[in-house]
């Protein structure tokens, strides 16, 4: 596609329950992101996927989080045993080069899966 | 420490006027980033700009400017003659030296911004 999807758009859960949010980046984009943002709170970086090197992990914020990359392309993550705080937008983003902050590259984002744990 | 802070949370102006949204940072860094976002109500975050910290000269895009002022960590957006569509959260953002691949930018909170007709 043109841009960023993410699927779903939004999805309400019960607390304790697993979930997976989909990101389909743009094609021929080597890095990819995670990002939340909660009610309030300023966006916070997940994780980041570059080609075929380990993901950088360090922002997921528990081991209830975790996240994958098949093929250099489609990006999952999963979020095991809800909990109310995980409510958020979780926002994918996708750049060409693996310096996305360079000139001359830009971070393309989704809209957006909105998750809402009750 | 390494922040960056929007003190505006809302502003709301009418069409046509011109608004300036705030953005403060701190860092230690001599080279760094800073960044703009808008993020429309349909959730997406859209780059605006990309400045960085050895070229403080200002900047203009149609009805967007960008005032960078090293002296007072400050990198202020002003929309002039605002419209409907500018409505949105717009944020600010920094990106440390240190950040290795880039990925671990500092974001404000943001300020959301209503255009009323």
């Amino acid at each position: 596609g043109a841009g960023v999807s993410q699927s779903p758009s939004n999805k309400v859960t019960e607390k304790g329950k697993d979930v997976e949010l989909r990101c389909d980046p743009i094609s021929g984009h080597t890095a990819l992101y995670w990002y939340r943002q909660s009610l309030g709170q300023g966006l916070e970086f997940l994780i980041y996927f570059q080609g075929n090197s380990a993901p950088d992990k360090s922002g997921l914020p528990s081991d209830r989080f975790s996240a994958e990359r098949t093929g250099g392309s489609v990006s999952t993550l999963t979020i095991q045993r809800t909990q109310q705080e995980d409510s958020a937008v979780y926002l994918c983003a996708s750049s060409l080069r693996p310096r996305p902050y360079d000139s001359g590259n830009t971070i393309y984002f989704g809209e957006g899966s909105w998750l809402t744990v009750v | 420490a390494q922040k960056v802070t929007q003190a505006q949370t809302e502003i709301s102006v009418v069409e046509k006027e011109d608004v300036t949204l705030d953005c403060v940072y701190e860092t230690r860094d001599t080279t760094y980033y800073l960044f703009w976002y808008k993020q429309p109500p349909s959730g997406e975050l859209v780059f605006l700009i990309r400045r960085n910290s050895f070229d403080e000269q200002n900047e203009i895009s149609g009805r967007y400017s960008w005032n960078f002022q090293k002296s007072t960590s400050s990198f202020n957006f002003t929309i002039t003659a605002s419209q409907v569509v500018d409505s949105a959260v717009y944020f600010c953002a920094l990106r440390p030296s240190n950040a290795g691949n880039n990925r671990k930018l500092i974001w404000g909170l943001g300020t959301s911004l209503a255009v009323n007709p």
